[in-house]
């Protein structure tokens, strides 16, 4: 396993599109991380995932985020009727005990 | 908001320096991590520290934490330049260790050949 990946990494899009990410963490991890990063700030929790079910979502995820694991296995963010606000770094992280997160290499979003 | 604040934002050293930064937090933690980013890269761990700790050794890392202060410190002796990076420290609340990491805004790093 060569550790979390994210796909695309990175996605140009026009205000009011929607975009989908993918995140597929490391195979035997059953937490899931969702983060936004936006220049020169500290990832902000976005939601999480054991297996799949969804734990918590931040405030931050407005109504026109959505995220998904339907087997445990990946998941997805899809952002709907995108905003320039909305151009930031997602990054994806996946663990197996409570003291670890191995990030994914993020998806760049740029909303034109 | 975020629960930790990094300090200095920013630290500019030559090789062969220690550097150090600061980080404090707001509410009781089960654990305080610190990564490190690369511009435009994903978090790589660099260390934890469980909130019974006081301080933790990784080859040229050092991390403090008192809970006390509410506060740590990461050294980084002898500093190359491939340790130019941002460096955030995350807290894991004591109430949900599984759950959200919190971040602070980073330390920027840049060391100079």
């Amino acid at each position: 396993d060569t550790g979390v990946s994210q796909d695309p990494r990175h996605k140009i899009t026009k205000r009011g599109q929607n975009v989908t990410f993918r995140c597929d963490p490391i195979s035997e991890h059953n937490r899931l991380y969702w983060y936004r990063q936006t220049l020169g700030q500290g990832p902000e929790f976005l939601t999480y995932f054991q297996n799949e079910a969804q734990l918590e979502k931040s405030r931050l995820l407005s109504d026109r985020f959505s995220a998904e694991r339907p087997k445990g296995s990946f998941s997805t963010l899809e952002i709907q009727r995108t905003e320039q606000g909305d151009s930031a770094m997602y990054l994806c992280a996946s663990s197996r005990n409570p003291g670890d997160r191995d990030f994914g290499p993020g998806t760049r979003l740029l909303v034109l | 908001s975020q629960q930790g604040e990094e300090d200095p934002q920013a630290l500019s050293i030559q090789e062969g320096e220690n550097a150090t930064m600061n980080c404090s937090y707001k509410t009781s933690i089960n654990n305080l991590q610190w990564y490190r980013q690369n511009s435009g890269r994903g978090l790589v761990h660099l260390i934890l520290i469980r909130s019974n700790e006081r301080e933790k050794h990784s080859g040229r890392l050092r991390v403090t934490l008192d809970t006390s202060k509410k506060s740590s410190s990461l050294l980084i002796t002898a500093s190359r330049a491939a340790d130019t990076a941002s460096y955030f420290c995350a807290t894991a609340l004591s109430t949900d260790s599984w759950g959200k990491l919190q971040f602070g805004a980073g330390t920027q790093v840049v060391v100079t050949p």
